[in-house]
């Protein structure tokens, strides 16, 4: 599997204050992802990244920002938290076909 | 409108029985599928794919078979083992898109009893 760490692991914030979540591969892939599971939905596509400064909305993008100025980091923004977006997240990278996941990250808002 | 479906959310087999889940998808532009593993707290895993131009990917004990006409494919898991349970996301791409996205249907949670 790719090396692709996540953090935090787990974050409780309160509704309005704006969170990031981080993602960082060692695998030099060209593409990353941002994905929300949520039961009932399986994996939401947020955002992706097909280069540095290169990214696109994915399927459920409003609400989130994204930022990628290297190569191993893509950075995912909820730019003011609503309960809403209380979710699994979870990046993956690809250099390929497939898509490796981190291990993703818990975030609840109040 | 979902693209990739699993109808099943849930399927419970013992131990040793072969365990089939199933995935259906509308966009006839799709040719490779994946199926991922989800323990839980964990990542999705991969675990086997299929390309189009195929009907069946066999990898030691799981197989996916492919029917591009009916827009079907099923994960076989023979034979079942407890370490299997986990929930089972199969995914649909289409070679060559801009950004290698996958399209991922709702999973169906496994349970394999000893």
């Amino acid at each position: 599997d790719a090396g692709i760490t996540q953090s935090p692991r787990h974050k409780v914030t309160e509704t309005g204050t704006p969170v990031t979540l981080r993602c960082h591969q060692t695998e030099n892939h060209r593409y990353m992802y941002w994905y929300r599971q949520d039961p009932g939905h399986g994996l939401r596509l947020i955002h992706y990244s097909y280069g540095v400064k290169d990214t696109d909305k994915g399927e459920v993008s409003d609400g989130y920002s994204v930022s990628r100025s290297k190569t191993e980091d893509f950075l995912l923004t909820l730019e003011s938290a609503t309960s809403s977006q209380t979710s699994v997240y979870f990046c993956a990278t690809s250099g390929g076909e497939t898509q490796y996941f981190g291990p993703g990250t818990r975030l609840l808002v109040l | 409108d979902q693209q990739v479906k699993q109808n099943s959310p849930s399927l419970s087999v013992q131990e040793g029985r072969i365990s089939i889940l199933n995935c259906d998808y509308t966009n006839s532009m799709f040719d490779y599928f994946l199926w991922y593993k989800k323990y839980p707290a964990e990542g999705p895993t991969f675990l086997i794919s299929i390309s189009s131009i195929k009907d069946k990917n066999e990898d030691g004990r799981f197989t996916v078979f492919l029917n591009k006409s009916a827009k079907h494919l099923s994960l076989h898991i023979v034979p079942s083992q407890p370490g299997d349970s986990a929930v089972y996301f199969c995914a649909a791409s289409r070679l060559g898109n801009a950004g290698n996205m996958l399209t991922f249907g709702g999973g169906t949670r496994l349970m394999v009893k000893p």
